[in-house]
């Protein structure tokens, strides 16, 4: 079945920095992917989501950009501030809605 | 309103004791699943529900039951709760018609 590997598992920025993450997945067939953001204490946060035939999508200081030929996910978060400070799953699908996440990136936001 | 909502946000069960989760969703949506997340691990997929058709996942088919007695509520219930259920219990929903999920903010379940 699909797998899906997410990096870095930590990652810390200053203010005002861009903050990569990366996924990578198996399945060729994988046609939804999305990220979320969990807070202290939260449920998932839907950030955004694409469909297989976007490679690039800008959304309020996020970008998430899908490589179908290396099966690699980013989420770009440019000018990161204290409030990004979360943890940040990227979730994919095959069909059917049933998301297969990756492990999470614990990000922190330093001044 | 995209909100899920779950009660309650936490819950202590005695080990061997029944718990039951409710979740609700004011979307109309016709796939409501429960997801199990435990500290440093990705959240995984215990069951889903399409509409009244209930899907288990392989690992997990014994250990947890749901109802669906409408579109809106749907409930996760363990009958006899171990340490290892210890974790966070996401409920989350979707519609055919659009690929998004969206999630509630989740019971921390403690058992002891």
């Amino acid at each position: 079945g699909e797998q899906v590997e997410q990096r870095p598992p930590h990652l810390s920025v200053r203010e005002g920095d861009s903050a990569i993450i990366i996924c990578t997945y198996t399945d060729s067939a994988t046609a939804y992917f999305s990220w979320y953001k969990q807070e202290a204490g939260a449920g998932l946060q839907l950030l955004m989501s694409v469909l297989s035939n976007v490679d690039r999508k800008e959304e309020q200081g996020l970008t998430v950009l899908l490589n179908k030929k290396d099966k690699r996910l980013s989420l770009n978060l440019t000018a990161a501030h204290p409030g990004d400070s979360a943890v940040y799953f990227c979730a994919v699908s095959v069909g059917g809605q049933k998301l297969v996440f990756g492990q999470g990136t614990i990000l922190k936001v330093y001044l | 309103d995209t909100t899920v909502k779950q009660n309650p946000r936490y819950k202590l069960a005695r080990v061997g004791k029944p718990v039951n989760l409710i979740c609700s969703q004011t979307m109309n949506h016709d796939t409501m699943y429960w997801y199990q997340k435990k500290p440093n691990q990705a959240p995984k997929l215990l069951l889903f529900y399409y509409d009244k058709i209930l899907n288990r996942e392989a690992d997990t088919f014994e250990k947890f039951q749901s109802s669906r007695p409408n579109n809106s509520f749907c409930s996760l219930y363990i009958g006899s709760a171990g340490l290892e259920y210890s974790a966070m219990y996401l409920c989350a929903s979707s519609s055919r018609q659009n690929t998004e999920v969206f999630f509630g903010k989740g019971t921390r379940l403690t058992v002891v």
